[in-house]
């Protein structure tokens, strides 16, 4: 089946530092989602992507979907605390988004 | 607007006992989700509804675990009986589920049960 890794599995930066999470699929994708889970929180949706190679940006956080539709990376410029979570990648091939595999996540924590 | 609302937040049984997670969607949201989610692990998806009708359970354990939403709205998950392993976080989401459309997902807070 299919299948979604994520790497780095953990990453502790310190406040101001950049962070980047890379995602890859076994197979190609429709699109891509991206979700953020606070500790002790559920996912909630940051993003999607559609388009071969396309980037999209929300303030510090910057997603890019790769050129064969596999693969995808989320980077955050000058972390700050209110950043700490889990940030799941979660592919889908249905064409609508409703059959999505997640990642297995990367978990980010910032210290000051 | 009310988010996706799951009842009880936390649940501890004994293996071998019956247990029922109960999930509101968002008004209006077409599509219901039923995933697990194992700690450090992503979700992993049980059961997608389309209004009433399941169209995705291929990863529903059947002979333990069982879903329905008889009327298109609310939602019911079983597991009988709960095995040790059974223990997680039960996560529903529901999305507008627009033909055609990329929908994004919104997720209730979860179920977390621990079977002793």
């Amino acid at each position: 089946g299919q299948q979604v890794m994520q790497i780095p599995q953990y990453q502790h930066v310190q406040e101001g530092e950049d962070f980047t999470t890379y995602c890859n699929s076994s197979t190609t994708l429709s699109n891509i989602q991206w979700y953020k889970q606070r500790p002790g929180g559920h996912p909630v949706f940051l993003i999607q992507l559609v388009k071969s190679g396309e980037v999209k940006k929300q303030k510090r956080l910057t997603f890019q979907f790769g050129e064969a539709k596999k693969n995808s990376s989320l980077h955050i410029t000058a972390t700050q605390t209110t950043d700490v979570g889990t940030y799941f990648c979660a592919g889908d091939r249905s064409g609508t988004a409703s059959k999505l595999t997640f990642g297995t996540g990367t978990r980010l924590q910032v210290t000051l | 607007e009310a988010g996706v609302v799951q009842s009880p937040r936390y649940k501890i049984i004994e293996k071998k006992q019956p247990v029922a997670f109960w999930c509101n969607p968002i008004s209006g949201h077409n599509t219901l989700y039923w995933y697990l989610q194992n700690l450090g692990q992503g979700p992993e998806l049980l059961i997608r509804y389309e209004n009433e009708e399941a169209v995705d359970d291929s990863q529903l354990p059947k002979d333990r675990f069982s879903a329905e939403r008889l009327k298109g709205v609310d939602s019911t998950l079983k597991i009988q009986p709960a095995e040790l392993g059974d223990s997680a976080v039960y996560l529903c989401a529901s999305s507008l589920g627009l033909a055609g459309a990329y929908n994004e997902q919104f997720f209730g807070p979860g179920t977390r049960l621990t079977v002793l």
